[in-house]
C-alpha cells in the first residue's frame, strides 16, 4: 500500500539544525511531489514547502526562505527536510506529505506521514 | 497570501446530528482547488475531500463538500462516534494555505 513513513523524534538545541527524512513506498516516488507541512503544541498547520522528487526543484513558504533546504535521494526514495538556526519556535510535529493533484506542486495531500516531533529546547 | 477562515472553532453535536463546518477563502478560488482533512489527537491528518466535493477514498458517503468561489461548507449528516476530531480546510490553487481548523466535540 502506499506509505510515506518518517524518522524518529529529535531533541535540539537553539542554533542547531535538524534533518528529517521521509521514505514513500508503494508507488513510484519521482512522480509525485512531497510536501512538508509543521505543527506547533495545540495549533494548526503550516505548509513549509514542496520538493520534485524527478528533478529535486524546490519550493518554500516565503516564512522557511534561507533556513529551510528540502532534498531527496531517489535511490531510497526518501525525503529530507532540514531546518537550521532553530528556536523553541520551531517545537513542532513535522509532517511529510504526497501531494496527489493533478497541476504540478499544487494539489491536495495523500497520505502523510506519521509526523516527527521536533523539540528545541535548552 | 490567501488566508482561511473556518467556523465555528468549536462545534458541540451528539451522535447522530448534523454538522455543518464552514470555510471562506480570502480570494476566489479558481476550479474549486479546496481539500477537507481530519485529524484525530495524536494522529496525521487524513484526507477526506479535494475539489471541494469530491470525496477521497475510503471516505462515508454521511461526509459531503460543497461550494466554489470563497465559500465552502464541509457537511457530516449523521455523526458517528469515529467523527469527532479537528478538522482542516487547505487552499492548493495559489501555493497552499490551511483554515485554523475546527473542532468537532461531543456535547
Amino acid at each position: 500500500q502506499v506509505q510515506v513513513v518518517q524518522s524518529g523524534a529529535e531533541v535540539k538545541k537553539p542554533g542547531a539544525s535538524v534533518k528529517v527524512s521521509c521514505k514513500g513506498s508503494g508507488y513510484t516516488f519521482t512522480d509525485y511531489y512531497v510536501h512538508w507541512v509543521r505543527q506547533a503544541p495545540g495549533q494548526g498547520l503550516e505548509w513549509m514547502g514542496w520538493v520534485n522528487p524527478k528533478k529535486g526543484n524546490t519550493n518554500y513558504a516565503q516564512k522557511f526562505q534561507g533556513r529551510v533546504t528540502m532534498t531527496r535521494d531517489t535511490s531510497i526514495t526518501t525525503a529530507y527536510m532540514e531546518l537550521s538556526r532553530l528556536t523553541s519556535d520551531d517545537t513542532a510535529v513535522y509532517y511529510c506529505a504526497r501531494d496527489v493533484g493533478t497541476v504540478v506542486g499544487s494539489g491536495w495531500f495523500d497520505p502523510w506521514g506519521q509526523g516527527t516531533l521536533v523539540t528545541v529546547s535548552s | 497570501e490567501i488566508v482561511l477562515t473556518q467556523s465555528p472553532g468549536t462545534l458541540s453535536l451528539s451522535p447522530g446530528e448534523r454538522a455543518t463546518l464552514s470555510c471562506r477563502v480570502s480570494q476566489r478560488l479558481s476550479s474549486s482547488y479546496l481539500a477537507w482533512y481530519q485529524q484525530k489527537p495524536g494522529q496525521a491528518p487524513r484526507l477526506l475531500m479535494y475539489a471541494a466535493s469530491t470525496r477521497a477514498p475510503g471516505i462515508p458517503d454521511r461526509f459531503s463538500g460543497s461550494g466554489s468561489g470563497t465559500d465552502f461548507t464541509l457537511t457530516i449528516s449523521r455523526l458517528e462516534p469515529e467523527d469527532f476530531a479537528v478538522y482542516y480546510c487547505q487552499q492548493y490553487g495559489t501555493s497552499q494555505t490551511f483554515g485554523q481548523g475546527t473542532k468537532v466535540e461531543i456535547k
